[in-house]
């Protein structure tokens, strides 16, 4: 069974301070997700992720997979407010045999702070 | 371009009654797919469709839940009858053929269950 392992699920941050969320998943997939929720919205995708290696990044977020470890981490770059919210990461791809079966972790709720 | 639709955004029923929930995806995207998401939790997969045609519902509690695609553009998904684990925000999510990595949700039910 398919399993994504988020961590930390909770990270209160300050303001101008740089961290790392971390996704873990437990079988080969070829297709890593990022994306953002904020309180009662629903999921705005962030990133896409689809080899070895790819690097992606919008301002102050830079994702990034090594689908040899089966990890792919979110690095935040001097936090600001706007970016308070629950960050899921999804993996899909070879799993299950439908390209539409996403697996979500549970999410890491991000606050930050002034 | 309009987003995926669904009604109602907050629905609140007593166990055993029965409830339907309305998607309308983005013009053009072929792909469908109703998520369940539970407080605290990422989103799971309920089923999938390509068109009118169902490609995974191997994770949707048939006993109870039922979804259709009829004309392959709209969807409604019912449970009938409702138990308090049902309650959750239930999300649609709609991918294009030209690009079926990308999902886009829709803004979710809130389904209460008392």
């Amino acid at each position: 069974e398919l399993k994504v392992e988020q961590n930390p699920l909770f990270l209160s941050m300050q303001e101008g301070k740089n961290y790392t969320i971390y996704c873990n998943y437990s079988t080969t997939s070829d297709r890593l997700y990022w994306y953002r929720q904020d309180p009662g919205k629903s999921l705005e995708s962030l990133f896409v992720l689809l080899s070895n290696g790819a690097v992606k990044q919008e301002g102050r977020l830079m994702a990034s997979l090594d689908t040899k470890a089966r990890l792919s981490t979110l690095h935040i770059t001097a936090a600001v407010h706007d970016l308070s919210a629950t960050y899921f990461c999804a993996v899909g791809g070879m799993y299950g045999g439908s390209q539409g079966n996403l697996i979500f972790g549970k999410g890491t709720k991000l606050s930050v702070k002034p | 371009e309009a987003g995926v639709a669904q009604s109602p955004r907050y629905k609140i029923i007593e166990k055993r009654q029965s409830v339907a929930f309305w998607c309308n995806p983005i013009s053009g995207h072929a792909t469908l797919y109703w998520y369940q998401q539970i407080l605290g939790q990422g989103p799971k997969l309920l089923i999938q469709f390509q068109n009118n045609g169902v490609v995974d519902d191997s994770q949707l509690p048939k006993d109870r839940f039922s979804a259709e695609r009829l004309k392959g553009v709209d969807s409604t998904l019912k449970i009938q009858p409702a138990k308090l684990e049902d309650s959750a925000v239930y999300l649609c999510a709609s991918s294009h053929p030209g690009q079926p990595f990308e999902q886009y949700f829709g803004p979710g039910t809130r389904l209460t269950v008392t």
